[in-house]
């Protein structure tokens, strides 16, 4: 258990649908971080924020929208999504942007 | 650009045998971390070990330690007396300890999956 958690652990939507993943830690820490895992493909970051304030959005398509109401959660919201949008996103915390991440155990994505 | 290469996709080991997973990378940098983590079937990824390159000596956390390379530009994982837990996928990551740009992104490897053999 690293302290970071995400709910759902699956998800399976439509490509209509709305949804959003959800991920919460009470490490203290003060950056959190979205992660794409896709099959055979290194892990691609999407977004970072820092002290609640988005710092890296890594030419992520508009469909999916972070938000950080505080530096404990941040939720990413999915909207008509792709089916090549089906993959494990991770998210992680870290201290200062400079430090180890923690990861969460993931959202398993299936778009339909 | 950093990237970071993991030349084995696939390794085995037997149960308390010892083993090696290899990891290169490219950077321009002086100052930079290097991880190594584990995603089990899980899927959480856990930190198994972190090098920081101005230090000479390399990692060790119990059974798992490093063979840092700077100059090389290579960073091995060891994992001694392997158990089945053990088994997972292997994540070599980079980070640069430069401010600004792009240092809040770790890097990482498309991975090597370890597989234990009783």
């Amino acid at each position: 258990e690293t302290g970071v958690t995400q709910t759902p652990r699956h998800l399976v939507m439509g490509m209509t649908n709305k949804k959003s993943l959800k991920c919460e830690q009470h490490l203290g820490h003060n950056a959190m971080y979205w992660y794409k895992q896709s099959a055979k493909k290194p892990l691609e970051l999407m977004f970072v924020y820092n002290f609640k304030e988005q710092t890296e959005n890594n030419s992520v398509p508009s469909r999916f929208s972070p938000e950080c109401p505080n530096s404990s959660h941040l939720f990413l919201h999915l909207h008509t999504l792709q089916p090549e949008d089906s993959a494990l996103y991770l998210c992680a915390s870290s201290l200062r942007v400079n430090t180890e991440a923690f990861f969460g155990q993931g959202t398993r994505l299936t778009v339909v | 650009a950093q990237t970071v290469t993991q030349s084995q996709p696939e390794m085995s080991v037997q149960e308390a045998e010892t083993v090696t997973l290899s990891c290169t990378y490219d950077t321009s940098e002086s100052d930079y971390y290097l991880f190594w983590y584990k995603q089990p079937p899980s899927r959480q990824m856990i930190l198994v070990i972190r090098q920081e390159a101005y230090k000479q000596q390399n990692a060790t956390e119990n059974r798992f330690s490093v063979n840092f390379q700077k100059a090389a530009k290579s960073f091995s994982l060891k994992i001694s007396d392997s158990q089945l837990g053990d088994a997972a996928m292997y994540f070599c990551a980079y980070r640069s300890l430069n401010s600004g740009g792009s240092n809040y992104k770790l890097t990482f490897g498309k991975g090597t999956l370890l597989t234990v053999n009783p």
